[in-house]
Parts: C-alpha cells; sequence; structure tokens
C-alpha cells in the first residue's frame, strides 16, 4: 500500500537560509509521481513541485528544489533562502499514475522562519 | 496551472442544516477531485466528480452525506448535508493540470465550521 512519511512535525530556519523538508514514500509502481505543496493559515493548498519516477533530473521550481533519491525512496524538499512568507504547513504526496488521480498524503511538517 | 475559484471561503453552520460549496475552474477539465481536511491532519479524497456520470466515492464518504453535481466541465459542487461538528473541516477541490495532466492543482478551500 502507499504510505508517504514526513518524519518532521516542526521545523526552524533562519532568514534567508536553506531548510530541507524530508519525506520519503512507499510504493510497489513503477510509475508514480510526487508532490510537494505549501498551506499557509487561510488553508489553500498551493502547488510547488512535482517529480515524475522517470524524471532523471530533479525538479526545481525558483527557490524550491525536489532531492529525488529514488532507491532510498525519498523526496526532500529543498527552500533556498528562505523568506518570512515561507512560514507554512508543507505537505508532500505521492499519487501513482496508473491507478487513479488520487493523491496520498504526508502528515505534513510545520516550517517556522525567524527573522 | 488553472485557475480554480471555491465558494464560499469559509461559513459558520447550525448542526442539521446543509452547505453547498461551489468550485469553478477557468478552463475545461475532465476530472475535479474534492478533498477534505479535517482539524490537525493532511487531506483525504472524498470522491471523484465526472463531467456526465454519478461521482466516484472513496471509502468511508457516500452519497447521502456528500452529494456532487457535475454539470459541465468547468464547475462541480460539494454539499455536506445535514451537518455535525465532525463535519467542520477545510474542503478543497482538485483538478489535473500540467502538459500530461499529471499534476493537481488546488482551490482555495473552503472552512467549514458546525457549531
Amino acid at each position: 500500500a502507499q504510505k508517504i512519511t514526513q518524519t518532521q512535525p516542526g521545523m526552524f530556519v533562519q532568514e534567508k537560509e536553506a531548510v530541507t523538508l524530508d519525506c520519503t514514500y512507499d510504493t510497489s509502481d513503477q510509475s508514480y509521481g510526487l508532490f510537494w505543496y505549501k498551506q499557509p493559515s487561510s488553508g489553500e493548498m498551493i502547488f510547488l513541485i512535482y517529480q515524475g519516477s522517470y524524471d532523471e533530473q530533479n525538479a526545481t521550481e525558483g527557490r524550491y528544489s525536489l532531492n529525488f533519491q529514488k532507491a532510498r525512496k525519498s523526496a526532500n524538499l529543498v527552500i533556498s533562502a528562505s523568506q518570512l512568507g515561507d512560514s507554512a504547513m508543507y505537505f508532500c504526496a505521492m499519487r501513482e499514475m496508473d491507478s487513479s488521480y488520487k493523491l496520498i498524503f504526508g502528515s505534513g511538517t510545520r516550517l517556522l522562519v525567524r527573522p | 496551472s488553472a485557475v480554480i475559484s471555491q465558494k464560499p471561503s469559509r461559513d459558520i453552520c447550525q448542526r442539521g442544516t446543509s452547505l453547498t460549496i461551489q468550485c469553478q475552474v477557468d478552463s475545461q477539465v475532465t476530472m475535479m477531485f474534492w478533498y477534505r481536511q479535517q482539524p490537525g491532519q493532511s487531506l483525504t479524497l472524498i470522491a471523484t466528480a465526472n463531467q456526465g456520470s454519478e461521482a466516484t466515492y472513496e471509502s468511508g464518504f457516500v452519497i447521502d452525506k456528500f452529494p456532487i453535481s457535475r454539470p459541465n466541465l468547468t464547475f462541480s459542487t460539494l454539499t455536506v448535508s445535514n451537518m455535525s461538528p465532525e463535519d467542520s473541516s477545510i474542503y478543497l477541490c482538485s483538478v489535473a493540470g500540467g502538459l500530461k495532466g499529471e499534476k493537481l492543482f488546488f482551490g482555495s478551500g473552503t472552512q467549514l465550521s458546525v457549531l
């Protein structure tokens, strides 16, 4: 069965520094997608970055990059040059591409950026 | 990515009443998805809404409690019926996007409190 594990309930980072949010996953499928979303206190879910299981390059979107290690089944999010506005909940999620569009979410990591 | 609008953004409702949440997308999409996020939890898929057919519900969710309409390719509604305090959650709609429809984007969410 699919499973997403985020082991860091909360993280602190100093403004302008980089931070890594951990995510490991478990699936028996060969074709899957990995997602990171940001959820501020307003409740919306903001898409940050996507990595397909067959993508050879690590995904990057501006200050966000995904450190994809397929053999270790990890998909860590790296945020560079943290900003105060990055303070939010961050969710890792996975979708098995050959079954449905159903996303399985991790429990989330609350990130606080210190000035 | 598609622009996804949800209404209302938040509401406070009385026990036993019903609330209909609207989701409008700025482009035609085949499938729309409804998720629930209970307080302090991650997201859970309620159902998949296809235009022209009955919605497909996940285990633990039933049509009588969460009726869904999908009258066209840009619009869907989710009704939370006969509400109880346990229905207090954030409800989010989602659509597939990206070049191959591999990415999933969310609306701004509806924060529901039931007294």
